[in-house]
């Protein structure tokens, strides 16, 4: 069966400071891959998405970054982090080759605070 | 622009139907409709998708109006396991997915 995974469960850091969140899934190939953040209160918001390796789509100018070094892994990032980017953070993955539908599977997600 | 617009919130009766309306009035041919769940603090959870007929799994019951500008999931007995935030999305079929901020749906005991 597919699992996926993220950590940190939790993360606090200050302003200013990198980021590094990891999502990896496991028992299934060349998933699609996305990232989203929900802020407090507020609704999903599309960050990035993967189709393949080293492919990464960005939805919102922002000051994160993504990348997919392995099929299974996609990494989002950050060289200084605002306070604007504290928020729940989504890892979630699809698999559309031969499907007509689009069901999306999420991750326990990272819920950041930038102090 | 929203595709989909929800009441932001609503309650029912633990046991009895819950009915969520979801308006697309602007929804094209090809276009399906999904239904999320987030229940709090978890990732959201696929429930139901349809295109034109109505639909049913071991969750929930989707009814798609005949002009399919409109449809409304049904959650047959609700429990209070149910209370959760509900997104309806319309997309076409390998597209992305696109979350409005949905209706809050309390299980009152």
């Amino acid at each position: 069966s597919q699992t996926i995974h993220q950590w940190p469960a939790t993360l606090v850091q200050p302003v200013g400071s990198p980021l590094s969140l990891e999502c990896t899934v496991e028992g299934t190939s060349n998933p699609n891959l996305y990232w989203y953040r929900q802020a407090a209160g507020r609704g999903l918001q599309l960050l990035f998405y993967s189709v393949g390796i080293g492919q990464i789509s960005s939805e919102v100018p922002q000051n994160l970054s993504a990348s997919r070094p392995q099929d299974r892994q996609f990494i989002l990032s950050s060289k200084k982090l605002l306070l604007s980017d504290s928020g729940f953070y989504l890892c979630a993955w699809s698999v559309l080759e031969g499907y007509s539908y689009n069901e999306q599977f999420f991750g326990p997600g990272t819920r950041l605070t930038v102090l | 622009d929203a595709k989909t617009t929800q009441p932001t919130s609503m309650d029912c009766a633990e046991g009895r139907a819950a009915n969520l309306p979801c308006n697309h009035s602007t929804i094209s041919g090809n276009e399906y409709v999904y239904w999320y769940r987030q229940i709090h603090s978890q990732g959201p959870q696929y429930i139901i998708h349809g295109l034109k007929n109505n639909e049913t799994n071991e969750m929930a019951s989707l009814i798609i109006t005949e002009d399919r500008k409109s449809s409304t999931l049904i959650l047959p007995h609700a429990t209070l396991r149910d209370t959760a935030v509900y997104y309806c999305i319309v997309t076409f079929g390998n597209e992305k997915l696109t979350f409005g901020t949905g209706t809050r749906l309390t299980i009152i005991p």
